[in-house]
């Protein structure tokens, strides 16, 4: 079965401290892993894209690292800002069914 | 332009109103996508169109409507929603390659 699982649920941490989320796939055949980031309330707004030959990816302070081989992926923040606190989503792109599979998301709130 | 636009922004219906949601691209995407998305989940999918067409419907009520009178322009009419329908519309386009997947800002509706 397809599934994309993430971990922790939720994470709290200080302003200016460097935190990692993490993304385990099961999904076959594997097209893509996109990460979004998803303010309340509000649609979700792409970080990082990466395909199959790509193992790291980065978008200012957020850089993705993706292993095809273990089927799992990493978001890594650094110096965290208090506009990080959001929702984070790992989303898979299977070719198979053409269906974007989604993550249940890692709520980041970091304190001043 | 790089956005997809979804109006309204905040919309409260009764269960007997007739209303529709509006989205909107201009980045020649074809290919348009409704989620529905519940506090703390992650989006569902409800419909895809490719070209114009309906591809993909997945088992929504017939209370839900999908349109898309063009390539730019994707609509959900809604009649009769329930209470439990109250959630944040998202709609999506991508290219054919679906490289560039990109989400609106959604529509929070809320039933009474």
């Amino acid at each position: 079965k397809n599934q994309v699982e993430q971990s922790p649920q939720s994470l709290i941490i200080l302003e200016g401290k460097n935190c990692t989320l993490q993304c385990n796939y099961t999904v076959s055949p594997f097209s893509n892993l996109r990460w979004y980031k998803q303010d309340t309330g509000r649609g979700p707004v792409s970080l990082t894209i990466m395909t199959f030959s790509e193992n790291t990816k980065s978008n200012g302070r957020y850089t993705a690292t993706l292993d095809a081989d273990t089927k799992q992926s990493s978001l890594h923040i650094t110096a965290s800002q208090l506009s990080d606190s959001a929702s984070y989503i790992c989303v898979v792109y299977t070719s198979g069914t053409y269906k974007y599979i989604f993550g249940t998301g890692t709520r980041l709130k970091v304190l001043a | 332009d790089t956005e997809v636009t979804q109006t309204p922004k905040h919309l409260v219906m009764g269960m007997t109103n007739k209303k529709s949601l509006k989205c909107e691209q201009h980045m020649g995407h074809r290919a348009m996508y409704w989620y529905k998305q519940k506090a703390k989940k992650p989006p569902e999918l409800m419909f895809v169109y490719s070209y114009e067409k309906l591809s993909i419907n997945e088992s929504v009520p017939s209370r839900f409507s999908p349109e898309c009178p063009n390539s730019s322009l994707l609509n959900l009419h809604l009649h009769a929603l329930q209470p439990e329908d109250s959630a944040l519309y998202l709609c999506a386009s991508s290219p054919r390659d679906n490289y560039g997947y990109t989400f609106g800002s959604g529509t929070r509706l809320t039933v009474v």
